[in-house]
């Protein structure tokens, strides 16, 4: 059973530009979503995708988006990238129902995003 | 709204001591309540999660956490540290968000092991 993989593993790029990070699903899940865990901080929830459609939201703003595609895997991109956004994106796959119920949350090992 | 509160950011206990790491919920329904670890440069690893099911759960490297209702509290403990135990931990409670679900988790606790 392959689990949770992300690319790239670190990422550098300067105020402004755009990004894409890449995340791919635990074999069988069905349910992605993508956190922001800034230095010192907790994992904070970006968004989640279900069935390649968004399924629910945190605090971002519009320049954060995602894509699900058939296979599952996700996208998760920025545009016009500030200082703040320098953080590790998380990326966790799980197999959900639209009731939700018990559903673990694997997580992949993160991107780095340094914003300069 | 759910949330949960992890109180200490840093811990540091001795080889061999008990390890005890403090996570208090606030939640208007019954909670799903979860502990990770995050080694350095890693992403997140499941400890062990409280899902309604037995009050006192076990999880992965003799790690449990005990559900108290009337304490709001969910707090990691183990026996007996290990040098291995160094890392950092949070505590998460699930919440619904329309026809899905987030994670909403602590701000961490750096648990430090010494000789």
């Amino acid at each position: 059973e392959t689990g949770v993989t992300q690319s790239p593993t670190h990422l550098i790029k300067t105020r402004g530009q755009q990004v894409t990070l890449r995340c791919s699903s635990q074999s069988g899940h069905n349910t992605v979503s993508w956190y922001q865990q800034a230095l010192g901080q907790g994992p904070q929830f970006i968004f989640q995708y279900y069935r390649e459609e968004e399924n629910g939201r945190g605090n971002f703003p519009p320049r954060f988006s995602g894509l699900q595609f058939p296979n599952y895997s996700s996208e998760l991109n920025v545009n016009a990238l500030e200082l703040d956004d320098s953080a590790l994106y998380l990326c966790a796959s799980s197999l959900a129902s639209r009731t939700g119920g018990s559903n673990e949350q694997f997580f992949g090992p993160g991107t780095r995003l340094t914003v300069l | 709204a759910q949330s949960v509160t992890q109180l200490g950011s840093h811990v540091s206990v001795s080889e061999g001591a008990l390890v005890l790491l403090r996570c208090n919920y606030s939640s208007s329904v019954p909670p799903y309540l979860f502990w990770y670890v995050q080694y350095p440069n890693q992403g997140l690893q499941l400890l062990l999660k409280y899902t309604s099911a037995a009050t006192l759960v076990k999880g992965i490297n003799g790690f449990e956490a005990e559900f108290k209702k009337s304490e709001t509290s969910f707090h990691l403990t183990k026996p007996s540290a290990h040098m291995s135990d160094a890392a950092e931990y949070f505590c998460a409670v699930r919440v619904i968000t329309g026809g899905g679900n987030k994670l909403t988790f602590g701000t961490g606790t750096q648990l430090k092991v010494e000789l």
